[in-house]
């Protein structure tokens, strides 16, 4: 009965590789997110979508897509990976005229 | 641009005492100011947050306290336990729309028993 789950929870992938992690929130929201942690733990905005439509989108490469399927599910597909995208990725939701944002567990990804 | 700056980057603190977090915003138009704490391999998780129109809110052990005319706010935690050592980040969002959060850089809080 996990709020907001992702997967998967570990990815070890090589440079130039394609790669999908995935969210579901069972909350009930209409508005889900995708953070990034950095290896100093700063986390920073990447997209934002809102009943499927992107509303958010973070001066974020081009190799970085997510896609809402439907508003409970909102992926992230990362292409031709670099080293540089090793983080913590964290999705988030929140509900429409609320505030609070409640996030996942996170993935984190590590590109050797 | 760092819109939100957090203070300390690490603080330890003896069993019982208090700890003090301290945050500063520049965006006027942000309106909602969220605490959250984060394990180790675990996500953020919402602690407590404050809006604008109150000076003080408290929730149990914490305790936000809010300056809006120097744009400061901070958490408290009263008699600190080592259950409480983790990362505290302190966050802003405001205005219409998509209400993006803006963290703060965190603060590793270590409590010693």
């Amino acid at each position: 009965d996990t709020a907001v789950s992702q997967t998967p929870k570990y990815l070890v992938t090589q440079m130039g590789n394609d790669k999908s992690i995935k969210c579901e929130q069972n909350l009930g929201h209409d508005t889900m997110y995708w953070y990034k942690q950095d290896s100093k733990k700063f986390l920073k905005i990447m997209f934002s979508y809102n009943n499927k439509e992107l509303i958010i989108n973070e001066t974020v490469p081009n190799r970085f897509s997510p896609k809402s399927p439907d508003k409970a599910h909102l992926n992230l597909h990362i292409n031709s990976l670099e080293l540089g995208d090793s983080a913590v990725y964290f999705c988030a939701s929140r509900a429409s005229g609320g505030s609070e944002q409640y996030f996942g567990p996170g993935t984190r990804l590590t590109v050797t | 641009q760092q819109q939100v700056k957090q203070s300390p980057q690490s603080l330890i603190v003896q069993k019982g005492g208090i700890s003090i977090i301290n945050c500063a915003y520049e965006n006027t138009a942000f309106d909602y100011f969220p605490w959250y704490q984060q394990f180790p391999g675990k996500g953020p998780a919402l602690l407590i947050a404050i809006r604008p129109d109150v000076s003080e809110k408290k929730e149990g052990r914490f305790t936000i306290s809010f300056n809006k005319s120097a744009k400061q706010f901070s958490l408290h935690i009263m008699d600190s336990q080592p259950g409480d050592s983790a990362t505290y980040f302190c966050a802003a969002s405001g205005g219409q729309g998509a209400q993006k959060l803006v963290f703060g850089q965190g603060t590793r809080l270590t409590i010693n028993p």
